[in-house]
């Protein structure tokens, strides 16, 4: 079975500066996909970054990058020059591809971005 | 054009009662799902679909009986409400044959159980 362990429940960034959320999986897969989605106050699921298992290059999408460590089952987030809008859960999420891709969640991370 | 619908966005019932949660997606996608977010924001999976058949059940009370006339449509229905089943309820779909293959999210739906 797939886990996803975000171990920070809570943090919390001054606007414009930089905060790393962090996200552990464990998985015996060879071929998956991982996720960063977004959940604001409004509570709509909103993907934030996606990253291919088998694409040794980090992927980035505007202020977004991620960490992605394979050997280390290790895929954190960083978002840099921090927004307000950004104040959000944020989960990491697994699939494994097959009949029926099957996402796996961590417990979130909720941020909070400081004025 | 939304593209994962789901409604209705706010429930509040009765213990007891029987209700429904239709969700509907215009993606083309092949698989759709329910998931439940609970008080503390955790989202559990509770059915998956793919192109109308069950494959995912996870442990969840036989009173949640979902259903999926066609492969746009993934309804919930919940017989004898109980206080635990108040939570966000999220509808999502996925395109299994596409590389990405990210869920797409409907807006949820908010039971409460008086």
């Amino acid at each position: 079975a797939q886990t996803v362990t975000q171990s920070q429940p809570e943090m919390s960034v001054q606007e414009a500066e930089t905060v790393t959320l962090s996200c552990t999986y464990d998985t015996s897969e060879s071929n998956y996909y991982l996720f960063w989605y977004k959940q604001p106050p409004s509570r709509q699921m909103i993907l934030v970054i996606r990253q291919e298992a088998y694409k040794q290059q980090n992927a980035t999408e505007n202020r977004f990058s991620v960490n992605f460590q394979k050997a280390a089952k290790s895929f954190s987030l960083k978002i840099s020059d921090s927004q307000l809008g950004d104040t959000a859960m944020y989960f990491c999420a697994f699939m494994k591809r097959g009949t029926g891709n099957q996402f796996y969640f961590g417990t979130g991370t909720s941020l909070t971005v400081i004025p | 054009d939304t593209a994962v619908s789901q409604t209705p966005k706010y429930l509040v019932t009765q213990m007891g009662n029987d209700k429904s949660i239709k969700c509907e997606q215009n993606l083309g996608h092949d698989t759709m799902y329910w998931y439940k977010q609970d008080s503390k924001k955790f989202l559990k999976i509770m059915f998956s679909y793919n192109n109308k058949e069950l494959i995912i059940n996870e442990t969840v009370p036989n009173r949640f009986s979902p259903k999926s006339p066609d492969k746009a449509h993934l309804n919930l229905h919940i017989n004898s409400l109980e206080l635990g089943d108040s939570a966000v309820y999220f509808c999502a779909s996925s395109p299994i044959n596409r590389l990405t293959g990210e869920l797409f999210f409907g807006e949820g739906s908010r039971l409460t159980v008086l």
